[in-house]
């Protein structure tokens, strides 16, 4: 059992590229979301999804995109990285459909530098 | 909008002491509330979830209380060990959505040896 895992852990960008995180869990889980750490400022929720096929914004969407497919994976997707975008982003899972009502299970996360 | 604040930002203690931390968050209408541990480099480790009905919670060394009226949360911490030593951050749910997870920054603990 892996848990949540995130690929890759450490990247590092150009302005203007753009690239995609990746996040599965094996865990059956319904419930995802991504957060942003940043120095200072706590973590930060910027998308999230209650199922397969539904996805919705939460406190930070801006230049980011998501999908949700499958139940395991939720990638999230830079379209055009910024230097504002450089943090650690953290992938999580729970197993309640409507929200993190319950125990929420975090990946390593992954570091990006935006230059 | 909901804020969690947690104090000290910052704590170091000699191994052995018992210590609590704390967090207050400004909405008292929250679904649950979590503490987690954060190691350098690492994600996050859920330590202990207390639902709103409840008051606390406890996990070995680890008890969490939870004073939903007042908007405090407390994670108690008996014998204090150096692989305690550790980010520890308080999060609450205030009713998914996107709301999500309300985090705190966290309290830097170092435990001396």
């Amino acid at each position: 059992n892996a848990g949540v895992t995130q690929t890759p852990k450490f990247q590092v960008l150009k302005t203007g590229q753009s690239m995609t995180l990746q996040c599965a869990q094996d865990m059956n889980h319904e419930y995802m979301s991504w957060y942003r750490q940043d120095p200072g400022m706590g973590l930060r929720l910027i998308h999230y999804s209650v199922g397969a096929g539904i996805t919705d914004q939460g406190e930070v969407p801006n230049g980011y995109n998501v999908s949700r497919s499958t139940t395991e994976d939720f990638p999230l997707r830079l379209l055009s990285a910024a230097p504002s975008q450089t943090s650690v982003y953290f992938c999580a899972s729970s197993n309640t459909p409507g929200g993190p009502y319950e125990t929420q299970y975090f990946g390593p996360g992954t570091r990006l530098l935006v230059l | 909008k909901q804020e969690v604040t947690q104090i000290p930002a910052a704590l170091s203690v000699p191994e052995g002491e018992n210590l609590v931390l704390n967090c207050s968050f400004t909405d008292s209408a929250i679904y649950n509330l979590q503490w987690f541990r954060q190691d350098p480099g690492k994600g996050l480790t859920s330590l202990l979830l207390i639902q709103s009905s409840q008051r606390e919670q406890t996990s070995g060394r680890l008890n969490a209380s939870l004073d939903k009226s007042s908007g405090r949360s407390t994670l108690y911490i008996a014998a204090s060990q150096p692989g305690d030593s550790a980010t520890y951050l308080c999060a609450v749910n205030s009713g998914g959505g996107a709301d999500g997870l309300t985090f705190g920054k966290g309290t830097h603990l170092i435990i001396q040896p």
